[in-house]
């Protein structure tokens, strides 16, 4: 079967950071990506991991371990506007596999 | 890049009627896929197509579903009969076949059956 297990719901105060993780057991792997998603808008994309390490952009780093099914989402210097749902997916052939995704608040 | 577009934006029907969807992906985007999301979920996939071939579609997709590609451009999403359990929001994305598995969204179509 399909799993992606990540927290509910996480909150953090502003400038500080935060880390989201993902874990995943799933048939196939073409890689995994973590999307941004706001109340009642599209996913957007954050970033996309297919070999092991860290892949750095901006504010935003997200590390990959496929031996252990791992993968985590690093956000630093957090703005009120990074409050929103971050969503980790696996490629699965050509499909994405969705957790139910991380609710992130952000406050002052 | 006018991005993914979908139309309407809000359907509110009423349970038993049909429903109709729109989704033009990104024009140079082979690939098509319509995702649908409830409150609190993540998107989960219903099909997708390669042009105007449907590769996959879910075992959660009923009957009362279907979706169509007719040229490899848009894509229309029917649902037939709707139940109050079809009140979610569908989503399209697109992407294109170069080794890079990115998707790209559109803003959705929220349905609401009462």
């Amino acid at each position: 079967g399909q799993n992606i297990d990540q927290p509910t719901e996480m909150t953090a105060t502003e400038g500080a950071i935060v880390q989201i993780n993902c874990t995943y057991q799933t048939s196939g792997f073409n890689g995994l990506f973590w999307y941004q998603q706001h109340a009642g808008e599209a996913p957007t994309f954050l970033s996309y991991n297919v070999l092991d390490g860290l892949e750095e952009k901006g504010r935003f780093s997200s590390f990959l371990s496929r031996s252990k099914g791992y993968s985590y989402l690093l956000l630093k210097e957090l703005q009120m506007k990074d409050s929103a749902s971050y969503l980790c997916a696996v490629v699965n052939t050509d499909k994405l596999i969705f957790g139910t995704g991380t609710r992130l608040q952000v406050f002052p | 890049d006018t991005g993914v577009s979908q139309d309407p934006r809000h359907k509110i029907t009423k349970r038993g009627q049909n429903v109709t969807f729109r989704c033009d992906p990104i024009s140079e985007h082979n690939r098509l896929y319509w995702y649908r999301q409830t409150l609190g979920q993540g998107p989960e996939f219903l099909t997708y197509f390669q042009n105007e071939a449907q590769l996959e579609k879910s075992r959660l997709l009923s009957d009362r579903f279907s979706a169509e590609r007719p040229k490899g451009s848009f894509s229309t999403l029917e649902i037939q009969r709707t139940e109050q359990g079809d009140s979610a929001m569908y989503l399209c994305a697109s992407s294109t076949r170069t080794g890079n598995y990115e998707q790209y969204f559109g803003p959705g179509t929220r349905l609401t059956v009462t």
